[in-house]
């Protein structure tokens, strides 16, 4: 099974600062098979990248996704107000598609 | 509009059996793998189960191998997720989700609202 960390566990940050997030894998994965999803609560989470890099329709350009061996990373360049969730990586190459613990964003 | 929309969560002792529906409109579902997801209180999130297009394959995960079982109608576009031996570590809202493509290999890009299941005595 591919268990997937994520860092920081928290982030607290400003609006219009930039958001760095962090997933790392076990062990590879491919990047055709890696995705962020951002919940709010008391909502269903949103796909916001797949394959590591590719945007889901209507997700702003100021998102973007990245990845190096088995580290992968979630970029969000400049913090609106309407960011401030968690956020989940996941796998799905291979079963079990198994997500990362999350990375909470929260207003300084 | 695609959407997603699941049903049957309840309070249930443990032991007991409960039975979850998805109810899919506005896409072929019969194109689709279906996933469930689920999410403890104050959890993050937990893939549980994932059913092909065809319903013909199947995968859990180890939490629930043999205990819950995943079918699908392509007919009624419904999808089931059939729930025994509950424990009170399955209490959590259960999403069923769809890939952005028909395999199950592809990120989740359509999710329902989510229906609570509480187990407890």
């Amino acid at each position: 099974e591919i268990v997937l960390t994520q860092s920081p566990g928290t982030l607290s940050l400003s609006p219009g600062e930039r958001a760095t997030l962090s997933c790392r894998a076990s062990q590879s994965v491919s990047s055709s098979y890696l995705a962020w999803y951002q919940q709010k609560p008391g909502q269903a989470p949103r796909l916001l990248i797949y394959g590591a890099s590719s945007r889901a329709t209507g997700i702003p350009d100021r998102f973007s996704g990245g990845a190096s061996g088995t580290d992968f990373a979630l970029t969000i360049s400049r913090l609106e107000p309407e960011d401030f969730a968690v956020y989940y990586c996941q796998h799905y190459g291979t079963s079990p598609f198994t997500f990362g613990p999350g990375t909470t964003v929260d207003i300084k | 509009q695609v959407q997603l929309v699941e049903s049957g969560g309840g309070v249930v002792q443990p032991g007991r059996s409960l039975r979850l529906s998805c109810a899919a409109s506005g896409f072929t579902f019969s194109s689709y793998a279906i996933h469930w997801v689920r999410q403890g209180p104050g959890k993050g999130l937990e893939w549980v189960a994932v059913i092909s297009y065809d319903g013909n394959n199947k995968y859990f995960a180890d939490s629930v191998k043999g205990r819950f079982t995943i079918s699908r109608d392509n007919s009624k576009n419904t999808l089931s997720l059939q729930m025994n031996s509950l424990r009170t570590e399955d209490t959590a809202v259960y999403y069923c989700a769809r890939p952005h493509s028909g395999n199950y290999f592809a990120a989740l890009d359509i999710w329902g609202q989510g229906t609570m299941v509480t187990v407890s005595s």
